[in-house]
């Protein structure tokens, strides 16, 4: 079965500071890995995702990730973080050999607190 | 082009009684999942329907049960309420024109459900 493992419940940093939101996944074959973000009292908005290709995806928000498919990894980063970057973000999977199914699996989430 | 819409964003129901929930996707998409969100259990897929017919289930009991309109439009209902059932209920809709591959899915604002 497919799982999700995000390391940080909390990550707290101060604006302009680089950060890192740690992202691992289980699963023996092929997957599709997500990032969303969820503001207080919304839903949650898609950040990036990865299908196939480069390792390396570029999302909104100036925030990137790597899939590393020997870590079974997907971190997300942002060079210079902003106040309004303060939210939950969660890592989710969806695929690993069932593809009738938009299904997602979601991580715990990480808090992600950003300083003045 | 308007987002996916939920109604009503909060309710607020007694022990023993059953709720309806309703969900509109973007125009166009045609598929539709419903997931829970709670504190302790953080983000947990319910169902998933395409073309009126339900394509996935989670691990909920019967008292959760949903259905799609021929308008994709979908409601999902909770009988007999229980207190664990206070939770952020969110819909997500994707165009899911075909096998899915990692489409990418739409949240609404979710649906805050207490129950007392």
């Amino acid at each position: 079965a497919q799982s999700v493992t995000q390391l940080d419940s909390q990550v707290p940093v101060f604006e302009e500071a680089p950060v890192e939101l740690r992202c691992n996944y289980s699963s023996s074959v092929s997957v599709y890995l997500f990032w969303y973000v969820q503001y207080p009292n919304q839903g949650l908005q898609l950040l990036l995702k990865y299908l196939s290709g480069s390792t390396l995806v570029k999302g909104i928000n100036g925030f990137e990730a790597e899939f590393n498919k020997s870590q079974t990894s997907f971190h997300l980063r942002k060079p210079s973080v902003h106040i309004s970057d303060t939210a939950e973000y969660f890592c989710a999977v969806t695929g690993g050999g069932i593809y009738n199914t938009d299904k997602l699996i979601f991580g715990t989430g990480t808090r992600l607190q950003v300083f003045p | 082009k308007a987002g996916v819409t939920q109604t009503p964003r909060y309710l607020i129901k007694t022990r023993g009684q059953q709720v309806t929930l309703s969900c509109s996707p973007i125009s166009g998409h045609r598929s539709v999942s419903w997931y829970q969100q709670t504190p302790g259990q953080g983000l947990q897929f319910l169902f998933e329907y395409f073309s009126e017919t339900q394509r996935n289930k989670g691990n909920f009991p019967g008292r959760f049960s949903g259905r799609q309109f021929s308008n994709s439009r979908s409601e999902m209902n909770v009988s007999t309420l229980e207190l664990g059932d206070s939770a952020l209920y969110l819909c997500a809709s994707s165009l899911a024109s075909g096998a899915p591959v990692g489409n990418e899915q739409f949240f609404g604002p979710g649906t805050r459900l207490t129950v007392l």
